[in-house]
């Protein structure tokens, strides 16, 4: 069965850094998305990305964030300078084939750790 | 702002029991519903998507939608202890827009 593939599986990084956060989604979808995951809390929707540009973002996806599908395969995000407050699981998802209401696939996720 | 909302448990039940997950949302316009279960540092994992008022049934689980009253449920019949998890229910508020997550209930299925 195809899958979403996310690297790398964790990433420890010192604040302040960039960091970038790379995504395969499934071949034949068409919207792709990022969700983040603070410990212990709920799956956050942060951008969602259709016909080579966002078609909806978040609150929390501020000027710091970033995406790009940079060739046919690879989805990544972006976040320019971190801050502890960033660390969380990072989710890529994609979904689309018939539509964008269908459901959505999530690949096993980034563990971001800012220091 | 779309909001979706979970009891968040612990629900315990005992192995072979029913379980009963519950999910409302706040906006009425929405089209599509999800559960998906999460294991503990995993990512969710879908379960069932369900479009239309009443039941639908896939194994063991049965997702019910009642859109007058804004609320999904999920019923796992035969629970076993592998069917521990958080169960996050998620609300697609319209066609090309982005699905919100419930906080997820957390199921204990007792041996």
């Amino acid at each position: 069965e195809p899958e979403v593939t996310q690297t790398p599986s964790h990433q420890v990084t010192q604040m302040g850094q960039e960091v970038i956060l790379r995504c395969v989604p499934i071949s034949n979808h068409l919207y792709f998305y990022w969700y983040r995951q603070i410990l212990g809390q709920k799956v956050e929707f942060l951008v969602s990305f259709y016909n080579n540009e966002i078609s909806e973002k978040s609150e929390i996806f501020d000027d710091q964030f970033s995406v790009e599908r940079p060739d046919g395969s690879n989805f990544t995000l972006k976040i320019r300078s971190t801050k502890l407050e960033d660390s969380a699981m990072y989710f890529c998802a994609s979904n689309g084939d018939k539509g964008s209401n269908q459901p959505q696939h999530f690949g096993d996720g980034t563990r971001l750790s800012i220091l | 702002q779309k909001e979706v909302e979970q009891n968040s448990g612990p629900l315990s039940v005992p192995e072979g029991a029913i379980a009963s997950l519950n999910c409302t949302y706040s906006d009425r316009v929405s089209q599509s519903f999800f559960w998906y279960r999460q294991y503990s540092g995993k990512s969710p994992e879908l379960i069932m998507s369900i479009y239309s008022n009443g039941d639908k049934e896939d194994g063991r689980f049965t997702a019910q939608l009642n859109k007058a009253s804004q609320y999904v449920s999920l019923l796992i019949r035969d629970s076993q202890p592998s069917d521990s998890a958080t169960y996050l229910c998620a609300v697609n508020a319209g066609y090309g827009q982005n699905f919100v997550f419930g906080p997820g209930t957390r199921l204990s299925v007792l041996p």
